[in-house]
């Protein structure tokens, strides 16, 4: 079964200052990867996706099989990405998303 | 463009009992997953319905089950309810099966005591 490993609950970050969610997974095969955000009161929305290899709202996550990590990467935190962060894998055996456990990143201003 | 609605928002039931949870997918979807998310926790894939057939399941026991309508719209039902299925619920509709952007609703939380 696929695992997705987020080793942080929390992320405590100052306006302006770098932030990396780091996220690892477990597949051995061809792994689909997203990466998911609920802010305050709001529903679970996706944030971007590994195949798209876009910068939404500044993020950016890349791919490295090696080390099979899918880390989540902003060089300059906003007050307005405070939420919640899941990192997912999607398994086409079975059609699921297998989810993290979840970051939530606080920015200080 | 309407998007994911569930009911009821807040549940609370006895253990033993039975509960159905409603979805409504996304205008134009038509496939529904539903998750488990327990405190704390990242939410967990109970099972998914494409076209009114299940087309994938979780690691969850048979007493999980739903249905899927010729709307789209979805309910997932629980018997024998247990105090370890309290949780927050949450439906997601996406456009087709397979790993297209899955779209969320606002969840069900289901107290059990």
């Amino acid at each position: 079964a696929q695992r997705v490993t987020q080793p942080e609950k929390l992320l405590s970050v100052f306006k302006g200052a770098p932030v990396e969610l780091k996220c690892n997974y477990s597949y051995s095969g061809s792994p689909e990867l997203f990466w998911y955000v609920q802010y305050s009161r709001q529903r679970l929305q996706l944030l971007l996706r590994h195949i798209s290899r876009e910068s939404i709202k500044g993020f950016t996550a890349d791919l490295n099989k090696g080390e099979t990590s899918f880390h989540l990467k902003k060089p300059f935190a906003q007050e307005e990405d405070s939420a919640m962060y899941y990192c997912a894998s999607y398994e086409a055996a079975g059609n699921k998303l297998t989810f993290g456990g979840g970051t939530r990143v606080l920015v200080k201003p | 463009e309407t998007g994911v609605t569930q009911s009821p928002t807040h549940l609370i039931k006895t253990r033993g009992q039975q509960v159905t949870l409603r979805c409504s997918s996304q205008s134009g979807h038509n496939t529904v997953s539903w998750y488990q998310q327990a405190l704390g926790q990242g939410p967990q894939f109970i099972f998914q319905y494409y076209r009114e057939e299940e087309n994938g399941r979780g690691n969850f026991p048979p007493r999980f089950s739903g249905l899927q309508f010729p709307n789209y719209s979805s309910e997932l039902n629980v018997n024998a309810l247990e105090l370890d299925d309290s949780a927050l619920y949450l439906c997601a509709s996406s456009l087709k099966t397979g790993s297209t952007e899955a779209f969320f609703g606002q969840g069900t939380r289901l107290t059990v005591v």
